[in-house]
């Protein structure tokens, strides 16, 4: 089955700097891979996400890129602020269908100091 | 969007007592659940999935009898903790789509913090 690595498990920066987290898959049948932000007592939320017939896609402060030869993704976060405070994790899926399985990273906890 | 209601948020039992946990989809018709287990400062593991009207299908490792899913109706679907152990204090996450949509869709709830006393 699927495996997804995340790195790094903690990351802490300055508020306005840059955060950047990256995630490795196994099962190169993978296509789909979201993003998910996680505060605390809450569920995931999804902020992003790219299919694996785009190389880089870009919301606002934050942009995903996929690198679909070496199975690798990455998430950054420009400018951040004390509210991107939380755990993010990467995910990735066999297909776009309903009812295709996500398969998690172990997650990354940001803290963005002011 | 989607909006998955999950209940109770928290939650408080003594060891060998049952827990049950709800969750609904409000304003679509969820087919298929999936039940997540997650650890303090781990990832979301899935446990199950249960679909409408048919037996959940359980991960590796999960016990069926342990953790019994129901998911009679379109909009509710439950997991009971039986005969709770403080090993079992966890948090628990649901999460489903709207029909037709594929990972992009899937919604989860806000969880449900057991912890077993």
């Amino acid at each position: 089955g699927e495996n997804v690595e995340q790195h790094p498990s903690t990351l802490s920066v300055q508020e306005g700097d840059s955060a950047v987290i990256k995630c490795t898959y196994s099962d190169s049948a993978s296509n789909y891979f979201p993003w998910y932000k996680q505060e605390l007592g809450k569920g995931p939320q999804l902020i992003i996400d790219i299919r694996s017939n785009v190389g880089e896609k870009k919301d606002q402060r934050i942009a995903v890129t996929l690198n679909k030869t070496a199975k690798h993704f990455s998430l950054h976060i420009t400018e951040t602020q004390p509210e991107d405070s939380a755990v993010y994790f990467c995910a990735a899926s066999a297909g776009p269908f309903a009812g295709n399985m996500l398969t998690f990273g172990g997650g990354t906890r940001l803290m963005v100091k002011p | 969007g989607a909006v998955v209601s999950q209940h109770p948020s928290r939650v408080i039992c003594k060891s060998g007592t049952s827990v049950k946990i709800e969750c609904r989809s409000l304003d679509f018709q969820a087919t298929t659940m999936f039940w997540y287990r997650q650890f303090p400062k781990k990832s979301l593991m899935l446990m199950a999935t249960s679909n409408e009207g048919s037996k959940a299908t359980y991960e590796q490792g999960v016990e069926k009898d342990k953790f019994l899913i129901n998911h009679a109706s379109l909009t509710l679907s439950t997991l009971t903790v039986t005969s709770a152990h403080p090993e079992d204090s966890s948090f628990y996450i649901c999460s489903t789509y709207p029909p037709g949509q594929g990972p992009k869709g899937y919604t989860f709830g806000s969880g449900t913090r057991l912890t077993v006393v």
